[in-house]
């Protein structure tokens, strides 16, 4: 459902440690996800996207993966750097619709 | 390639005071057009969409309206704001298709006094 009136859970990764960032969705009619990166202050940045005739998409550092099963959606970001750090964000959407579903938000925390 | 636009940047408003938020596109047409609502340290509110001109939905009943007079611009409007109306405004585009990625804004951060 809608991400509201929810705080958001942090993770803690070591900088150089890869960072792996989980979305449950939550309609099973849902074939299109997408991951987004929003720093402090600034809009939402689209990092990566899979449509649900794939279960794994990798980009630059990043890679999606998704289990239909379970409805899970997984973000891996390998060798985490300090411009890491932001809230991540999946979200779902229907190919049949006009609008998609965010999830509520995972904030990433490197340490040095 | 394409661009959104949000004006303003920041805004203080002081309660019961009307609004009118700006977000225009640029380099494609006949976009989706979204408005969110984000308080601080939370997730995405979608408020309105549009698929068209003067075509606009509402997801959440609120002292919010929406109004899309031309194909590439949004306007988020008030006539009495509230102090609960406070928050991070984002306007973002996708393609005139079903579920796609969409594209944000730099948002307007609103403060109601």
């Amino acid at each position: 459902g809608e991400s509201v009136g929810l705080h958001l859970p942090t993770l803690s990764v070591q900088e150089g440690d890869n960072s792996i960032i989980n979305c449950a969705y939550s309609n099973s009619a849902s074939d299109y996800f997408i991951w987004y990166k929003q720093e402090s202050g600034k809009g939402p940045q689209f990092i990566i996207d899979i449509r649900s005739n794939m279960d794994k998409r990798q980009g630059q550092r990043v890679t999606v993966l998704l289990n239909k099963t379970v409805k899970h959606l997984s973000l891996q970001i390998a060798a985490t750097q300090p411009g890491d750090s932001a809230v991540y964000f999946c979200a779902e959407g229907r190919s049949s619709a006009s609008k998609i579903i965010f999830g509520s938000g995972t904030r990433l925390s490197i340490r040095p | 390639s394409q661009t959104i636009h949000q004006w303003p940047a920041t805004l203080v408003q002081p309660v019961g005071s009307p609004l009118s938020l700006e977000c225009t596109v640029e380099g494609t047409s006949n976009p989706n057009l979204y408005w969110y609502r984000q308080a601080a340290g939370r997730g995405l509110q979608l408020l309105f969409y549009s698929v068209g001109i003067g075509q606009i939905s509402s997801e959440v009943p609120q002292n919010l309206s929406a109004s899309r007079p031309q194909d590439r611009q949004f306007i988020l409007s008030s006539k009495k704001l509230l102090l609960s109306d406070s928050g991070f405004y984002l306007c973002a585009w996708s393609p005139p298709r079903g579920a796609d990625t969409q594209y944000f804004g730099p948002g307007t951060r609103l403060t109601v006094l």
